[in-house]
């Protein structure tokens, strides 16, 4: 079955300190992949995604194929990252998106 | 401004009572989904549009429906609601490319069927 899994709900990390945010994936194929973000009273909104291979806010993602994982990395966390993060999956050929369990992140100060 | 907008943000009813959340997308987008966000579980997809009139299941489908009948609008029918959707649900919109591209979502709307 296709699945994204965020295997930490909760994440807190020190102003300064690098983050990894994990996600793994089970798709057959290659599927597209994306980070979702909610910071605190605004909407969910798109971070970044692997098919652009950019850095967003400092933030980037690489996927790792061997290992089915996409990975959030920022190597200086800044208070203003603290937010909702989501994977999320789409399979070749596809228009349902799924999404992982959600990682809360803390910076703090 | 560009948006999406849900219609009622909170919704308190009771078990049966037939109810609608509406949607609506001022940016001319073709794509249109519904999600519903629970504790533990993330977001699940309940249906998407890719176009006028053209629907599909999402991952959890049962006890929804959903119509297009204009491009802006994707609303959200709950026929017969009944307490385990109780959840917060979103819905969200994007362009020519439809999940590829980049989804622009709503405020959410909170049901409780009690």
């Amino acid at each position: 079955a296709q699945r994204v899994t965020q295997p930490e709900k909760l994440l807190s990390v020190f102003k300064g300190a690098p983050v990894e945010l994990k996600c793994n994936y089970s798709y057959s194929g290659s599927p597209e992949l994306f980070w979702y973000v909610q910071y605190s009273r605004q909407r969910l909104q798109l971070l970044l995604r692997h098919i652009s291979r950019e850095s967003i806010k400092g933030f980037t993602a690489d996927l790792n194929k061997g290992e089915t994982s996409f990975h959030l990395k920022k190597p200086f966390a800044q208070e203003e990252d603290s937010a909702m993060y989501y994977c999320a999956a789409l399979g070749q050929g596809a228009q349902k998106l799924v999404f992982g369990q959600g990682t809360r992140l803390t910076i703090n100060p | 401004e560009a948006q999406v907008t849900q219609n009622p943000r909170y919704l308190i009813t009771v078990t049966g009572k037939k109810l609608t959340v509406t949607c609506s997308q001022n940016m001319n987008h073709e794509y249109m989904s519904w999600y519903r966000q629970d504790p533990g579980l993330g977001l699940r997809q309940i249906y998407y549009s890719m176009n006028v009139e053209v629907t599909d299941k999402g991952d959890v489908p049962e006890g929804y429906k959903v119509s297009r009948k204009e491009k802006r609008n994707f609303p959200l029918i709950l026929e017969s609601p009944s307490p385990n959707q109780t959840s917060l649900y979103f819905c969200a919109s994007s362009s020519t490319g439809g999940a590829r591209q980049p989804q622009h979502f709503g405020d959410g709307t909170r049901l409780s069927i009690l």
